[in-house]
């Protein structure tokens, strides 16, 4: 079955990096899109990147622009959001969530996977 | 960016009601609409996808409607385990904003 997990998150001090991983299995990896969403604790979901097929187009949420760069090596079935200057505001769970096929960039984001803490805190 | 407003916040129902819930859009997104429902504690699940179709495995009684800014989810016959937060989120235009959630509690 499809399977998604991530990790990598943990706890860091402002303004420092880090970055999460998400291994995907169970299906054609190279054939969707990824995203990523994250959920700060007791709050709505807020989405923050999308990596097209082959990662030749990436978009991201106005909010992290500029500091987390989404990426992919189809290789090891991996999707990676590197997030750089760090805030209090990124404290969240981390989601990874597969998206449409090839160029159907508006496809839902199923399945998800379980989900990474990242503490922002000095 | 597209800014998704869902009605209510929250909603007091019991087992057997019918619900619906809002979603609207600041601005057109065709039927790139999406629900789904969050328990406390797990990873969301999609219900409803292209703002009317329902996702495999989903019981029938989740249905949605709508297009361009207005959109509605109904549950009909609320079961025990539709008490859950539901959020639904546009796929038209990059950010794929996500409304706020609407927290469906057990009266």
């Amino acid at each position: 079955q499809v399977q998604l997990v991530e990790s990598g998150g943990g706890e860091v001090q402002p303004g420092r990096s880090l970055r999460l991983s998400c291994v995907a299995s169970g299906y054609t990896f190279n054939k969707y899109g990824m995203h990523w969403v994250r959920q700060p604790p007791g709050k709505g979901l807020e989405w923050v990147a999308l990596i097209w097929f082959d990662g030749s187009s990436k978009y991201y949420a106005d909010s992290v622009k500029g500091r987390f760069t989404i990426s992919r090596d189809n290789s090891k079935n991996t999707v990676y959001l590197q997030m750089n200057s760090l805030r209090a505001e990124d404290t969240a769970v981390y989601y990874c969530a597969r998206g449409g096929d090839y160029y159907d960039s508006s496809g839902s984001l199923d399945p998800w996977g379980q989900g990474t803490l990242v503490t922002v805190s000095s | 960016d597209i800014q998704m407003t869902q009605s209510p916040s929250s909603l007091s129902a019991s087992v057997g009601d019918r619900v619906t819930i809002t979603c609207r859009a600041s601005q057109s997104v065709d039927r790139y609409l999406i629900w789904y429902q969050q328990k406390p504690g797990k990873v969301p699940k999609l219900l409803i996808y292209s703002a009317s179709s329902l996702q495999s495995g989903v019981p029938l009684r989740f249905s949605g409607s709508g297009s361009g800014t207005d959109f509605t989810l109904t549950i009909n016959s609320l079961q025990p385990e539709d008490f859950a937060t539901y959020y639904c989120q546009q796929t038209y235009t990059t950010p794929y904003t996500f409304g706020q959630g609407t927290k469906l509690e057990i009266k």
